[in-house]
């Protein structure tokens, strides 16, 4: 069975800092996708970045990025110049690689991320 | 693209009364649709796994008659709590994926139900 670990339960950092959330995992497979959700208190689950297992190259979008170290099964989230509207929670996800449509999330307990002004 | 809406955002209801949430996919068809717990500063717990026209795979410890799944269309899929009791007050959250797998295999999320039971 699959897991997934976020050792951070609560991050802080002031505006325009580097944050970075940990995740580590745990599998046997060894095609499978990873995603980092955001959830602010709106409640509305928002996709950041998703990374496949079988690419190299580590996952970009704009401020958001992540280290991939898939031998370490590690998949952390760095964000950039943090912006008051990071402030959120952030959750870690793994998926099986394949086409059968019910393969589920297997989330993390997330991490609560406050961004100071 | 890929928005998926939940209605209602917020419902309060009396013991003993049923309660039906609808999710439905906007702008694309979703084949699967997954339905999600969430108690207060906790992560995402699945309930139950939907598919057009068939039964719904539900997880251990869910009461599947207690929470009926009706996937009716590639568009909507509903949950009813029958005889809410306050214990199942809490954020229940849908999710979507495109049949056509067009964001590989990601998830879209509606914007959740909070259900209160008085």
């Amino acid at each position: 069975a699959q897991t997934v670990t976020q050792s951070q339960p609560e991050m802080s950092v002031q505006e325009a800092e580097t944050v970075t959330l940990s995740c580590t995992y745990d599998t046997s497979e060894n095609n499978y996708y990873l995603f980092w959700y955001k959830q602010p208190p709106s409640r509305q689950m928002i996709l950041v970045i998703r990374q496949e297992a079988y690419k190299q190259q580590n996952a970009t979008e704009n401020r958001f990025s992540v280290n991939f170290q898939k031998a370490a099964k590690s998949f952390s989230l760095k964000i950039s110049d943090s912006q008051l509207g990071d402030t959120a929670m952030y959750f870690c996800a793994f998926m099986k690689h394949g086409m059968d449509s019910n393969y589920q999330l297997i989330w993390g307990a997330g991490t609560k991320l406050i961004i100071k002004p | 693209g890929a928005v998926v809406s939940q209605h209602p955002s917020r419902v309060i209801c009396k013991s003993g009364t049923s309660v039906k949430i609808e999710c439905r996919s906007l702008d694309f068809q979703a084949t699967t649709m997954f339905w999600y717990r969430q108690f207060p500063k906790q992560s995402l717990m699945l309930m139950a796994t939907s598919n057009e026209g068939s039964k719904a795979t539900y997880e251990q410890g869910v009461e599947k008659d207690k929470f009926l799944i009706n996937h009716a269309s590639l568009t909507l899929s509903t949950l009813t709590v029958t005889s809410a009791h306050p214990e199942d007050s809490s954020f229940y959250i849908c999710s979507a994926r495109d049949s056509l797998f067009r964001g590989g295999e990601t998830q879209y999320f509606g914007p959740g139900t909070r259900l209160l039971v008085l």
